[in-house]
């Protein structure tokens, strides 16, 4: 296990579509984050995961938005009847959880997501 | 007001030369503090972590943080055309999310 994997790398699809983004954190890691950065902007945040528990949601969220993570392992994130707003760069990322204290998150390579 | 702020820049510099991103944040509850690269077209790379006031050095990167001013800083000593990347600093008021600036937007001349 060498870090976070995100699939796919890029996605092109026609507004209205459906998509779907996988994320594997890193295996000991029971803390997992979804975010977005569009260019120019810093990472936003959408939602979080400890272990199979969605904690929270940002506002960004509409309801055309769901992420899972079933067992506590992977996540998916699902966005229906995307529109051409949708387009950014999609992030995962996962830490080891706990305190305060300074581990950070690893992110994933993200997922390129392009609405025509 | 967003709650991390950053100068876009972009912040050049030459090689050889100190670089200095600043960033302050507006939540006084914010506990612990982040340096994240990125380069164009990659993801975010962890850099270094404070959450003590002061200075914290690792190799060429020193982090200073001042709570009562609510500023932090990341200086890069003997700056590398190879240091040339977007730097976002994030907060996090212990819920364990991040909030991340925008980002600023460092070039180191040869």
């Amino acid at each position: 296990d060498t870090g976070v994997s995100q699939d796919p790398r890029h996605k092109i699809t026609k507004r209205g579509q459906n998509v779907t983004f996988r994320c594997d954190p890193i295996s000991e890691h029971n803390r997992l984050y979804w975010y977005r950065q569009t260019l120019g902007q810093g990472p936003e945040f959408l939602t979080y995961f400890q272990n199979e528990a969605q904690l929270e949601k940002s506002r960004l969220l509409s309801d055309r938005f769901s992420a899972e993570r079933p067992k506590g392992s992977f996540s998916t994130l699902e966005i229906q009847r995307t529109e051409q707003g949708d387009s950014a760069m999609y992030l995962c990322a996962s830490s080891l959880g706990g305190g305060t204290g300074g581990d950070g998150y690893t992110f994933g390579s993200g997922t390129r997501l392009t609405v025509v | 007001q967003k709650e991390v702020e950053q100068n876009s820049g972009p912040l050049s510099v030459p090689e050889g030369a100190i670089a200095s991103l600043n960033c302050t944040y507006s939540d006084r509850g914010s506990q612990s503090f982040f340096w994240y690269r990125q380069y164009s077209g990659k993801s975010p790379e962890l850099i270094m972590f404070i959450y003590s006031n002061g200075d914290k050095e690792d190799g060429r990167f020193t982090a200073q943080l001042n709570k009562a001013s609510q500023y932090v800083s990341l200086l890069i000593r003997d700056s590398q055309p190879s240091d040339s990347a977007t730097y976002l600093c994030a907060s996090n008021t212990g819920f364990q999310k991040l909030v991340f600036g925008t980002g600023t937007r460092l070039l180191v001349s040869p």
